[in-house]
C-alpha cells in the first residue's frame, strides 16, 4: 500500500460527459502529480502541483483541468470526453517539491480507468 | 530536456535465467534515474533509483542497475528471474524542472 488513494477505481462513462477522479496523496506529501496510462501512449505525465499550486504541465488537454485543494487532495477534470480519453490515470505523490534534480521517488496510487463509451 | 528509451517492449525469459531491461536517457544535466515496476491492476511501485552517490545501485526483490554515464544507460539487471518478476517495468529520468518522465515501459514474461 503506497498510502496514495484513488477514486473510483473504475468509471465508464459516454461520449461529451464530464467525470473527476480524485486524489488523496500520501500522509505528509505536499506534491500530486497526473498521468495518463493508454496503451498507445504510454504513461504520460499531465501536471503536477505542490502545496496548492500549479509547478509543471505536460501533455494535459485544455479539456482537462486539475486542482489541488488546502487539504491537499487532488482533482482531475476530464470534459467532453472522446473515446480515445479511455484510459488508466494515475496520481502520484512526493514529499519534495521538485525543481533541479528531483531525487524524491513518487508514490503512485492504484488508478482510476476510465472507459468512454 | 530528458526523455529515456526503453529497447524492447517485451522481453521473455526463462525462469532462473538473467533478466536484462534496457534504458538509454537524454539529459542536459546529471540525471537522476528510476526503475520502477507495475504489477497487474497496481500503481507503479519503486524498484530503485540512482541519484550520483555509487553507480551501481541495489533495488528491492534482487534487481540491481549501473549508472554508465559513456553510455547514456541505466539497464535494469537480475541474475535469476523468478516467477513472480513477470510485470510491466518503467525506466524514468528526472532532471530540470518538476518533471519526471517515464520510458514507454518493457513488458517482463517469465517462462517456467
Amino acid at each position: 500500500d503506497s498510502g496514495v488513494t484513488q477514486t473510483p477505481k473504475h468509471l465508464i462513462t459516454a461520449t461529451g460527459q464530464r467525470v473527476t477522479l480524485r486524489c488523496s496523496p500520501r500522509s505528509g506529501d505536499l506534491s500530486v502529480y497526473w498521468y495518463q496510462q493508454s496503451l498507445d501512449q504510454g504513461l504520460q505525465f499531465l501536471i503536477q502541483y505542490y502545496n496548492g499550486e500549479e509547478r509543471a504541465k505536460g501533455n494535459i488537454l485544455e479539456r482537462f483541468s486539475a486542482q489541488q485543494f488546502p487539504d491537499l487532495h487532488s482533482e482531475l477534470n476530464l470534459s467532453s470526453l472522446e473515446l480515445g480519453d479511455s484510459a488508466l490515470y494515475f496520481c502520484a505523490s512526493s514529499a519534495q517539491e521538485g525543481g533541479v534534480g528531483n531525487t524524491g521517488e513518487l508514490f503512485f496510487g492504484e488508478g482510476s480507468r476510465l472507459t468512454v463509451l | 530536456a530528458q526523455s529515456v528509451t526503453q529497447l524492447g517492449s517485451h522481453v521473455s525469459v526463462s525462469e532462473g535465467a538473467l533478466v536484462l531491461l534496457r534504458c538509454n536517457y537524454s539529459s542536459s544535466v546529471p540525471p537522476y534515474l528510476f526503475w520502477y515496476v507495475q504489477y497487474p491492476n497496481q500503481g507503479l511501485q519503486l524498484l530503485l533509483k540512482y541519484t550520483s552517490a555509487a553507480t551501481l545501485v541495489k533495488g528491492i526483490n534482487g534487481f540491481e542497475a549501473e549508472f554508465k554515464k559513456s553510455e547514456t544507460s541505466f539497464h535494469l539487471t537480475k541474475p535469476s528471474a523468478h516467477m513472480s518478476d513477470a510485470a510491466e517495468y518503467f525506466c524514468a529520468v528526472s532532471g530540470s524542472g518538476n518533471q519526471f518522465y517515464f520510458g514507454t515501459g518493457t513488458s517482463l514474461t517469465v517462462i517456467p
